[in-house]
C-alpha cells in the first residue's frame, strides 16, 4: 500500500524566509503528485500538480519538484508571508485508481 | 475551475441519530466521487468510493452499513452516517475527478460533523 510521509510535521519561520517542505512516497509507480493547502477547519486548495513525466512545476512563489525514482517531492516557498500560514498536504493517487493517499501534512506558521 | 459543493458545511446532532451529507459537482459530471474523513491533527483518509449506478466500495475498516453512500446521479453523491456516535465526529470531505480524467480532483469544502 502506498504510504506518504511529510517532514517536518511543523515549521515556524519569520516572514521573508525561503523554505522547503518534504514529501516521500513508498511506491514510485505514480502518475502524478499534488500539493494542497488547507486552512484550519477548511477544505483543500490545490496548489500544484506534477505529472510523472515532469520534474517540477511552478506557480508564483511556489515551486514543486518530483523525483519519482527516489520517491520524493519538495515544495519550495519563496519569500514567505504570514498569509502562507496553513497546513500543506502532499498526495499521490492510490494504486487502485484516482483516490488520493495523503501525507499528514506540514503545519506552517510564518510570523510577521 | 470546476466546483464541488457540500451541504451542510457543519452539523451538530445527538448520538443515535442519522446525518446525511451531500456532495455535488456543479459544472461537470462525475461518475466517481470519493469520501474522505479527517480527524483533528490527522490527514485525510479515504473512506469509500462512490460509483454512479453501482454500489460504493469501502476501504478496510469502514463499516458499509454505518456509512451509507448513494450516488444518485452524475452530479450528486450522498453520505449518510447512521446511528451516529461521538467517535464519528470528524471532518468529512468529498472529491470528484471529471469523468474520464486522471488529473486534478476537485474537492468540496468539507462538512464538520459533531455528535453529542
Amino acid at each position: 500500500k502506498q504510504e506518504v510521509t511529510q517532514i517536518p510535521a511543523a515549521l515556524s519561520v519569520p516572514e521573508g524566509e525561503n523554505l522547503v517542505l518534504n514529501c516521500s512516497f513508498t511506491d514510485s509507480a505514480i502518475y502524478n503528485l499534488q500539493w494542497f493547502r488547507q486552512d484550519p477547519g477548511k477544505g483543500l486548495t490545490s496548489l500544484l500538480l506534477i505529472q510523472s513525466s515532469q520534474r517540477e512545476q511552478t506557480s508564483g512563489r511556489l515551486n514543486a519538484s518530483l523525483d519519482k525514482s527516489s520517491g520524493r517531492s519538495t515544495l519550495y516557498i519563496a519569500a514567505s508571508q504570514p498569509g502562507d500560514s496553513a497546513t500543506y498536504l502532499c498526495a499521490v493517487p492510490s494504486n487502485s485508481g484516482y483516490a488520493l493517499n495523503f501525507g499528514k501534512g506540514t503545519s506552517l506558521l510564518v510570523t510577521p | 475551475g470546476a466546483v464541488v459543493s457540500q451541504h451542510p458545511s457543519w452539523v451538530i446532532c445527538k448520538s443515535g441519530t442519522s446525518v446525511k451529507i451531500e456532495c455535488r459537482s456543479l459544472d461537470f459530471q462525475a461518475t466517481t466521487m470519493f469520501w474522505y474523513r479527517q480527524f483533528p491533527k490527522q490527514s485525510l483518509m479515504l473512506m469509500a468510493t462512490s460509483n454512479e449506478g453501482s454500489k460504493a466500495t469501502y476501504e478496510q475498516g469502514v463499516e458499509k452499513d454505518k456509512f451509507l453512500i448513494n450516488h444518485a446521479s452524475l452530479t450528486l453523491s450522498t453520505l449518510t452516517v447512521t446511528s451516529a456516535h461521538p467517535e464519528d465526529s470528524s471532518f468529512y470531505i468529498c472529491s470528484a475527478p471529471r469523468s474520464g480524467s486522471t488529473d486534478t480532483q476537485y474537492f468540496g469544502p468539507g462538512t464538520r460533523l459533531t455528535v453529542l
